[in-house]
């Protein structure tokens, strides 16, 4: 079964810690996204990698830092330097290069709460 | 950064009942998507669009591409209460030079079962 996996699905972290977000996906997607929702907000990008070991910044990419070694693998570190943390994050996959790679498909999800 | 205006930002729905929601935009789209997110779950890819003037369904769902290319609108035909949810457009234009441009995202409309 093709899909994208985020884990944990619910995180809980002490203010001043670093925590970094799983997402994999067996897609064979090039593309792969970290967005940030708000309540009532729509989703807010905050990194985005085309390729392996290439990413670039999104909209809201203070306080974040991603890495892509593996074109399964896009992990997000939320960083002490995030004054927000908390948030619902979430991972898309698309592909690359063809009509179809406007089509972002989106992981479960992981809530993150920081006290 | 730039904004997708879509409305309404909530509507009560009866079973049986037709919805009509839309998202506008001041500068041009070559793609309109529309997603559809249940509470602590990542969104559903239901449309997509890529021309303007298309007119699609899936199910009873129906959306279209606008002449104008600057909005697009989702038709749920005869709801049931699994339609309950937030409705998220996502409009994308391509980047100066060609390239791929991100997704940008409206606020959503969040539907809800007629008390």
């Amino acid at each position: 079964d093709g899909g994208i996996t985020q884990s944990p699905k619910y995180l809980f972290r002490k203010e001043g810690q670093n925590v970094t977000l799983s997402c994999e996906q067996n897609l064979n997607h090039d593309a792969m996204y970290w967005y940030r929702q708000d309540p009532g907000q729509g989703l807010r990008l905050i990194y985005y990698s085309q390729i392996v070991n290439d990413f670039q910044k999104g909209d809201i990419a203070e306080g974040y830092s991603v890495s892509r070694e593996k074109k399964e693998s896009f992990p997000l570190t939320v960083t002490s330097a995030q004054k927000n943390p908390t948030a619902f994050y979430l991972c898309a996959s698309s592909r690359n290069g063809d009509r179809g790679s406007y089509e972002q498909y989106f992981g479960p999800g992981t809530r993150l709460t920081v006290t | 950064g730039q904004q997708l205006n879509q409305s309404p930002q909530s509507m009560f729905i009866q079973e049986g009942e037709d919805v009509s929601m839309n998202c506008t935009s001041s500068s041009i789209f070559n793609t309109w998507l529309w997603y559809k997110q249940d509470p602590g779950e990542g969104p559903v890819l239901l449309i997509a669009l890529y021309k303007a003037g298309e007119l699609t369904s899936n199910g009873r769902l129906t959306a279209q591409f606008g002449i104008t290319r600057k909005d697009s609108f989702l038709n749920i035909s005869a709801s049931i209460p699994s339609d309950v949810g937030i409705y998220f457009c996502a409009g994308q234009h391509r980047n100066y030079g060609g390239s791929q441009g991100n997704l940008i995202f409206g606020k959503g409309t969040k539907l809800s079962v007629k008390p």
